[in-house]
């Protein structure tokens, strides 16, 4: 069974750099897209972006200028960076795994880690 | 202001049968992209519930369905539980602005 476990700086300042790592257990890590996904307090969930095994990576167009996704196949993690950040980059951000059968557009995520809040203050 | 477009709530009375609609455009399911539904129970992470329309993960009950026409995209449950409450999202992918995967803004599940 497939787990993903995710840890990082729960609090940072603005114009700090948010890093978090997620790593996968059990299953292939080759087949599929590893995601970062947010959801700020109360409010609804934003997909960040993600990456292949290979390197291939998709952004949010209105976060493309500040996320690097990065991938770790040897270890089986991938990582999300987020620079500058501001209150309003305060959420809780989850790791997951896309998956699918067709194109990749029409994937879904399957797997979902637990989530870390990362909140920004002065 | 999300790309799909779902009730901020629903309310239903144990047994009852509830829909959830998604409404997105052409740029995303009027584009022929499939649409699939998540539940969050409270304080946890989302968890898949419907993925390619209509199909339901190994686990979920058969109770929740998904279908999908033109620009929108609905899910409903039958026989509802007080266990379902819970917010509920669509996702889809929209080709705008370069592509991305999008989420519906969610709708709050009430069991009377």
């Amino acid at each position: 069974q497939v787990q993903l476990q995710q840890w990082g700086a729960r609090l940072l300042k603005p114009s700090e750099t948010l890093s978090l790592t997620c790593a996968v257990y059990g299953g292939s890590f080759n087949d599929y897209f590893w995601s970062w996904i947010r959801q700020p307090p109360g409010k609804g969930l934003e997909w960040i972006g993600e990456i292949h095994h290979s390197g291939s990576t998709s952004y949010n167009p209105s976060l493309k200028s500040r996320v690097t996704v990065s991938v770790d196949t040897s270890k089986h993690q991938f990582s999300l960076k987020l620079t500058s950040v501001t209150a309003a980059d305060t959420a809780v951000y989850y790791c997951a795994r896309g998956t699918g059968l067709v194109a990749a557009r029409f994937w879904y995520f399957d797997v979902w880690g637990p989530g870390t809040l990362v909140t920004v203050s002065s | 202001q999300s790309v799909l477009t779902q009730p901020p709530s629903v309310s239903g009375a144990p047994g009852q049968r509830v829909t959830i609609s998604c409404t997105g455009s052409s740029s995303n399911i009027g584009a022929g992209y499939d649409v699939h539904w998540y539940q969050q129970l409270p304080g946890t992470a989302p968890k898949l519930l419907i993925s390619g329309n209509s199909n339901r993960p190994s686990g979920v009950p058969g109770r929740f369905s998904g279908s999908k026409s033109g620009t929108s995209a609905s899910l409903a449950i039958t026989g509802l539980q007080a266990e379902d409450e819970a917010d509920y999202y669509c996702q889809s992918y929209d080709s705008g602005l370069g592509g991305s995967r999008v989420f519906g803004g969610g709708t709050k599940l009430t069991v009377l």
